[in-house]
């Protein structure tokens, strides 16, 4: 089977870092994918990790590490309108892509 | 220019109904998707289609039907509603199969069934 964990939420401050972790147990494991989404709105992709290593975009980051089954959103200079929820999700060779849960982060001023 | 679109956005209807869900993609892709997200905001994929072809059949329950009458259109019927279909309901697109980690969504249909 395929599961995914990564914190329920997370709050920061503007201006901050933050890092939103994911473990996840695959089979047939490709990549791990991030997606935003606002409240009312759609998810919306961020990044794709199918390497091991650090992809930058912007103020937003994503990293993989196949050994450890594990994976990471950096974002950095923390703005209000990253407050969203953040999902973390694995594509395998069932051609499915399966999301987490998703972290709720919640950008204070 | 919509990308990926979806009507209706808001849909309230009783038990026992049968209501459609239509979506629309003009990006050119050869794969769509429907996805069921709950009220814990967890996002289930339902069905995949490549090229009006079904590769994607989850376990949903067979009130539930797909239909895609070119690689351009997905639509979901759903007969006899139930309380618990409750839920917002997402298309999405890919270029290809191949290429599921990166899609495009609709803006999601809001079903209510009282």
């Amino acid at each position: 089977g395929q599961s995914l964990e990564q914190p329920s939420e997370v709050t920061a401050v503007e201006g901050a870092i933050v890092q939103i972790n994911c473990t996840y147990q695959t089979s047939g494991f490709y990549g791990l994918s991030w997606y935003q989404q606002h409240d009312g709105g759609a998810p919306t992709f961020l990044s794709y990790n199918a390497l091991d290593g650090l992809e930058e975009t912007g103020r937003f980051s994503s990293f993989l590490s196949r050994s450890d089954s594990y994976g990471y959103l950096l974002l950095q200079e923390l703005q209000m309108k990253d407050s969203a929820s953040y999902f973390c999700a694995v594509t395998g060779n069932t051609g499915k892509l399966i999301f987490g849960q998703g972290t709720t982060l919640q950008v204070k001023p | 220019d919509t990308a990926v679109s979806q009507t209706p956005k808001y849909l309230v209807t009783q038990m026992g109904n049968d209501k459609s869900i239509k979506c629309e993609q003009n990006l050119g892709h050869d794969t769509m998707y429907w996805y069921k997200q709950d009220s814990k905001k967890f996002l289930k994929i339902m069905f995949s289609y490549n090229n009006k072809e079904l590769i994607i059949n989850e376990t949903v329950p067979n009130r539930f039907s797909p239909k895609s009458p070119d690689k351009a259109h997905l639509n979901l019927h759903i007969n006899s509603l139930e309380l618990g279909d409750s839920a917002v309901y997402f298309c999405a697109s890919s270029q290809d199969h191949r290429d599921s980690y990166e899609q495009y969504f609709g803006p999601g249909t809001r079903l209510t069934v009282t």
